[in-house]
């Protein structure tokens, strides 16, 4: 079935750094790729997403890259502040089996930014 | 638009008793999912309805779960009986369209004890 795997699980940052998180899915036909963030009782909340017809896309100092061909995607956030400490979440959108279509979201990586 | 309403935001519950969970999506979005959260799982679907028919019920880990949506602006997901494994956040999201963002409600959290 349908799988999508991010890493790392925990990161780790000192303030003004950058972080990184990767993902990969199972099924090429996946064709929209959402970033959720969710902080500790919070819902999650969309902070970008990218089409499968876009490589790269970059919102103030959040950035997201799609390779297509090797299925894998990363969010980039650069000069990371205390306020990005939360749980991020990668999806991967495809058309369901029975119709309409479904999102399927990684595992969670827990991001601090520590002052 | 208020967003997606979920309620109640916390259920405590004996083993063995009916659960329904109830849901109202932002009006005009084609799409509701129901999703359950748990530290050892994640965020895991448990099924989908497009335009009130549901779609997609593969998700459900038991017959014990059950979801409706009657009409465009609710929806129930029930548990009967309820067990302890069923403690976690349940989440309600919608999205106006197909490949759109899913707009969550602010969950609620069920312990089964």
């Amino acid at each position: 079935g349908e799988n999508v795997e991010q890493h790392p699980s925990t990161l780790s940052v000192q303030e003004g750094d950058s972080a990184v998180i990767k993902c990969t899915y199972s099924d090429s036909a996946s064709n929209y790729f959402p970033w959720y963030k969710q902080e500790l009782g919070k819902r999650p909340q969309l902070i970008i997403d990218i089409r499968s017809n876009v490589g790269e896309k970059k919102d103030q100092r959040i950035a997201v890259t799609l390779n297509k061909t090797a299925k894998h995607f990363s969010l980039h956030i650069t000069e990371t502040q205390p306020e990005d400490s939360a749980v991020y979440f990668c999806a991967a959108s495809l058309s369901g089996n029975t119709g309409g279509f479904k999102t399927i979201f990684g595992a969670g990586t827990r991001l601090f930014v520590k002052a | 638009d208020a967003g997606v309403i979920q309620s109640p935001r916390h259920e405590v519950t004996e083993m063995g008793q009916e659960v329904t969970l109830r849901c109202k999506p932002i009006s005009g979005h084609d799409y509701l999912f129901w999703y359950r959260q748990t530290m050892m799982r994640g965020l895991e679907l448990l099924i989908y309805f497009n335009n009130n028919v549901p779609i997609d019920d593969s998700g459900m880990p038991e017959d014990r779960f059950s979801a409706k949506m009657p009409n465009a602006s609710f929806s129930t997901l029930k548990i009967q009986p309820s067990e302890p494994r069923d403690s976690a956040v349940y989440f309600c999201a919608s999205s106006l369209k197909a490949y759109t963002e899913a707009f969550f409600g602010q969950g609620t959290r069920l312990t089964v004890v």
